[in-house]
């Protein structure tokens, strides 16, 4: 079964980091781009980023270049989304989603998201 | 790169259909066919309902329609169900390998 599990819920405090990890099963990891994705208490969707598993190649949102880093570790087809100088705007939920199988502008599967909060 | 513009809400009586739009620039929306919706409940992951403007993945009710006119994309829901209450999300690529998602509408049926 296709699926992504993320890690679970984090507590932070502001100027820390946070880690978050997006183990894929059930497909070949390498073919498939993985994007990161956000959504604030009572805000939308916000496109983070995105990282091919192939050659680990990244592209992040200009907003949040320099604090967001994405990385992948093939050999247990997980990939991991590192977020620095937290501040209280980035308590969210963050989901990894795949890119979609009918298209390379898509993203289908998604993970189970992993709360992210920043508190003092 | 600032969120695509879509009305806040929607509505509409069971077995009604509701459009709702999704409004960029020519450097996302209007500058590729590249805009995909998604149907969003909080908490869960996003479920895509349409891809490249007007295609449906296998598995999506063609009830769930899709267009684009110059800078604006519009999302159709023909024959509304209770099922269909939820928040929907308009992304589009903008380019450079970077994506923009819209600020969201949020359906209620009536």
């Amino acid at each position: 079964q296709v699926r992504l599990v993320q890690s679970g819920a984090e507590v932070k405090k502001p100027g820390a980091s946070v880690k978050v990890s997006c183990q894929a099963f059930g497909y070949s990891f390498s073919s498939y781009s993985i994007h990161w994705v956000r959504q604030a208490p009572g805000q939308g969707l916000e496109w983070m980023g995105i990282i091919n598993p192939r050659g680990g190649t990244t592209t992040y949102a200009q907003r949040l270049q320099g604090r967001v880093s994405m990385t992948r570790d093939t050999s247990t087809s997980t990939v991991y989304m590192e977020l620095s100088s937290l501040r209280f705007e980035d308590t969210a939920v963050y989901y990894c989603l795949r890119r979609s199988v009918d298209s390379i502008v898509a993203f289908d599967i998604g993970g189970q998201g992993t709360m992210v909060t920043v508190s003092s | 790169q600032s969120a695509l513009t879509q009305p806040p809400s929607a509505s509409g009586s069971p077995g009604q259909s509701v459009t709702f739009s999704c409004t960029g620039t020519s450097s996302d929306v209007g500058g590729y066919n590249y805009v995909s919706w998604y149907k969003h409940h909080p908490g869960k992951a996003p479920q895509l309902l349409i891809y490249e403007v007007n295609k449906r993945p296998s598995g999506v009710p063609d009830r769930f329609s899709g267009s684009k006119s110059g800078n604006t994309a519009s999302l159709t829901v023909s024959g509304l169900q209770a099922e269909d209450e939820a928040d929907y999300y308009c992304n589009s690529y903008a380019g450079s390998d970077r994506y923009v998602f819209g600020t969201g509408t949020k359906v209620t049926v009536l």
